[in-house]
């Protein structure tokens, strides 16, 4: 049974408009984490929760917010979508230190 | 700044050769961790590595952290290692977020 759910696996957009991005995990971590990886780029860093409040924000922009509902939740909304915002988004968990990954979701934003 | 160096980037072996794959990463980074992500995207933790020497089936896994250096060895490769091998290295700012290298793409031919 995946530990890491993320949905959708795949998503299209139209500029300008506005998606979340859902990760639940079922590993019992207190600290979850969201990651971009674009084309031709490596993995980084955006968002780290713990225990439900937001730790640290790498992200410049602030189209991008986290949203923690429950414990083992941790939604990624976007909002004013850009082209530039074409990527895999990869939602992560750890207890403490190793992290475990989603299977992503690619967006793709026309 | 935090940085992880990944090398080579790109590597061929023929079914049974071995492969050595290198990272090296900043001072302002600990511990290392290894990921196998499969052509469909998804990230396979191979090994959480901090310090010392871990083993997995065919893969070593050696992380000397005085030197800021993490290796991965592949022995006796097959054709289903075949994909991106990925290293991080842990950043702790008020969270703990991994700093990825560019990734090493290893092809095994039968």
């Amino acid at each position: 049974d995946p530990k890491i759910i993320q949905k959708p696996k795949y998503l299209v957009a139209v500029t300008g408009s506005e998606k979340i991005l859902i990760c639940e995990q079922y590993l019992g971590h207190n600290a979850m984490y969201w990651y971009r990886q674009s084309a031709k780029k490596p993995l980084e860093f955006m968002f780290s929760y713990s225990y439900q409040k937001l730790m640290d924000n790498q992200t410049a922009s602030s189209r991008f917010q986290p949203q923690s509902s429950k414990k083992n939740h941790l939604d990624l909304q976007i909002t004013a979508l850009k082209p530039d915002d074409s990527a895999t988004y990869f939602c992560a968990s750890s207890h403490p230190t190793e992290q475990y990954f989603g299977p992503g979701t690619r967006l793709t934003v026309l | 700044g935090q940085q992880v160096q990944q090398s080579p980037a790109s590597l061929v072996l023929q079914e049974g050769e071995n492969a050595e794959l290198q990272c090296n990463f900043s001072t302002s980074l600990n511990s290392m961790q290894w990921f196998y992500q499969r052509p469909g995207g998804s990230l396979v933790s191979l090994f959480y590595n901090p310090s010392g020497t871990k083993h997995s089936g065919r893969l070593t896994s050696t992380t000397v952290i005085k030197e800021r250096r993490s290796s991965l060895h592949i022995s006796s490769s097959q054709t289903t290692d075949s994909g991106t091998y990925l290293c991080a290295s842990g950043l702790s700012s008020g969270s703990w977020q991994l700093i990825f290298g560019s990734g090493t793409q290893l092809t095994v031919m039968p």
